[in-house]
């Protein structure tokens, strides 16, 4: 069966640092892989969609990469902030349009 | 950009009854919505797919008599969880996809939280 898989031990990195989180998948052959951010107590918001045939994607200080071979998605915060502090989820499209299977979510904690 | 509002943001109610929750998208038209459930500490799974003018698609292991949706209107999907139990606490998100979306991303509205006692 479809599998995603994110660290589900917390995060906890120093200001200023760069954060990685990891998203790895099996049995899965995604078109898309979609990284969102949860606040406790709040629906997600989107942050970056990559695509099959893009190995790169760069929002401001957030940086995605998508290695589908190793079929997995890093997800990088450079000069993280302890407002980058919340949940990180990664999402695959299902086997229909629109249709997202989630992971389990990393949380990450940015101390000041 | 797309603005998704779900209400009540909290709800508490008593074993036995049925609860609705309301999912709107506000600035944008939806012909097809997703409702989602999210235990503690765990990931969104997703229950149905709700389209507009025609009945629910639902999940595997969802039941539809329990977890009725309604897409009335191209701006509203609502969830009724019928006779509530407290294996039902849980919290529901809806999502809505951009208009006229080149790519997949899903607006979420704020989600709400269900205590059943």
């Amino acid at each position: 069966s479809q599998k995603i898989e994110q660290n589900s031990e917390a995060l906890n990195i120093q200001e200023g640092k760069t954060a990685t989180l990891t998203c790895n998948y099996t049995n899965y052959s995604p078109a898309y892989l979609q990284w969102y951010r949860q606040d406790p107590g709040r629906g997600p918001v989107f942050l970056l969609l990559i695509r099959e045939n893009e190995k790169e994607k760069r929002k401001e200080r957030l940086k995605v990469t998508f290695d589908t071979t190793l079929k997995q998605s890093l997800f990088h915060i450079t000069a993280s902030q302890p407002a980058d502090s919340a949940t990180y989820l990664c999402a695959l499209v299902g086997d229909s349009s629109y249709k997202l299977i989630f992971g389990s979510g990393t949380r990450l904690l940015v101390r000041p | 950009g797309a603005v998704v509002s779900q209400h009540p943001s909290r709800v508490i109610c008593k074993s036995g009854t049925s609860v609705k929750i309301e999912c709107r998208s506000l600035d944008f038209q939806a012909t097809t919505m997703f409702w989602y459930r999210q235990f503690p500490k765990q990931s969104l799974m997703l229950m149905a797919t709700s389209n507009e003018g025609s009945k629910a698609t639902y999940e595997q292991g969802v039941e539809k008599d329990k977890f009725l949706i309604n897409h009335a209107s191209l701006t509203l999907s609502t969830l009724t969880v019928t006779s509530a139990h407290p294996e039902d606490s849980s919290f529901y998100i809806c999502s809505a996809p951009p208009p006229r979306g080149a790519s997949y991303e899903q607006y979420f509205g704020p989600g709400t939280r269900l205590t059943v006692t």
